[in-house]
């Protein structure tokens, strides 16, 4: 099973809403990703978790906020976004961290903020 | 710094004719390459992926891949598009030390009948 799932697909949210992103592997990864991605732009990277601990987060705002409850869920929770935060957001896996290991992505939930 | 440049923002080919998707990398030691493809509204699929060993790489779908150290490139082949091959094309560089990893800028391809 070389699959990462992700939920919900779509998600449609207003500045004020809470809301969260679910991940999930079951390829035994031990480090997992989260991506956002703009309209005709390259994946950028947001928040690496390494064997359960929070081991990037590239200067991401705290309104967004990552969770890995366990070794292979991982999630992206949302609170008080703006619309310039709607976009594709990507969940990917790896064997290890250090990113000479393939990534494995999800189909991403595409976030909309009104 | 490392870095990532695919030149070409949109190719538009015909059905069954030849592929070339460039890219070309900037990093002091040997990169850990790849190449990944989108299609709309989708996530990222391996195509193939460069470590060490025989510079030519071959990976799904038919495609294939050649590492040239001395021009700094990693360019994407194919011998007969399909229109099926219709996507965005991502070029990686993942450095061993430093954990980093960047995409390149991405090639948007259409397939013409």
């Amino acid at each position: 099973d070389t699959e990462v799932t992700q939920t919900p697909k779509h998600l449609v949210m207003g500045m004020t809403n809470k809301k969260s992103l679910k991940c999930e592997q079951h390829m035994g990864h031990r480090a997992m990703y989260w991506y956002k991605q703009k309209a005709k732009k390259p994946p950028e990277l947001m928040f690496v978790y390494s064997y359960e601990k929070l081991s990037i987060n590239e200067s991401v705002p705290s309104r967004f906020s990552p969770e890995c409850p366990n070794s292979s869920l991982l999630n992206l929770h949302l609170h008080a976004l703006q619309p310039e935060d709607s976009a594709l957001y990507l969940c990917a896996s790896s064997r290890g961290q250090g990113y000479t290991d393939t990534q494995y992505f999800g189909p991403g939930t595409r976030l909309t903020v009104l | 710094a490392q870095s990532v440049t695919q030149p070409d923002i949109h190719i538009t080919v015909s059905e069954g004719a030849s592929l070339e998707l460039r890219c070309n990398y900037s990093y002091g030691a040997t990169p850990y390459l790849f190449w990944y493809v989108q299609s709309p509204g989708q996530g990222l699929q391996l195509l193939l992926k460069y470590f060490s060993g025989d510079t030519l790489v071959q990976g799904i779908k038919g495609f294939e891949a050649e590492f040239k150290r001395s021009q700094s490139s990693f360019n994407l082949r194919k011998p007969s598009v399909h229109w099926s091959d219709a996507a965005e094309y991502f070029c990686a560089v993942g450095a061993a030390t430093g954990n980093q990893f960047y995409f390149g800028t991405g090639t948007s391809l259409t397939v013409i009948p």
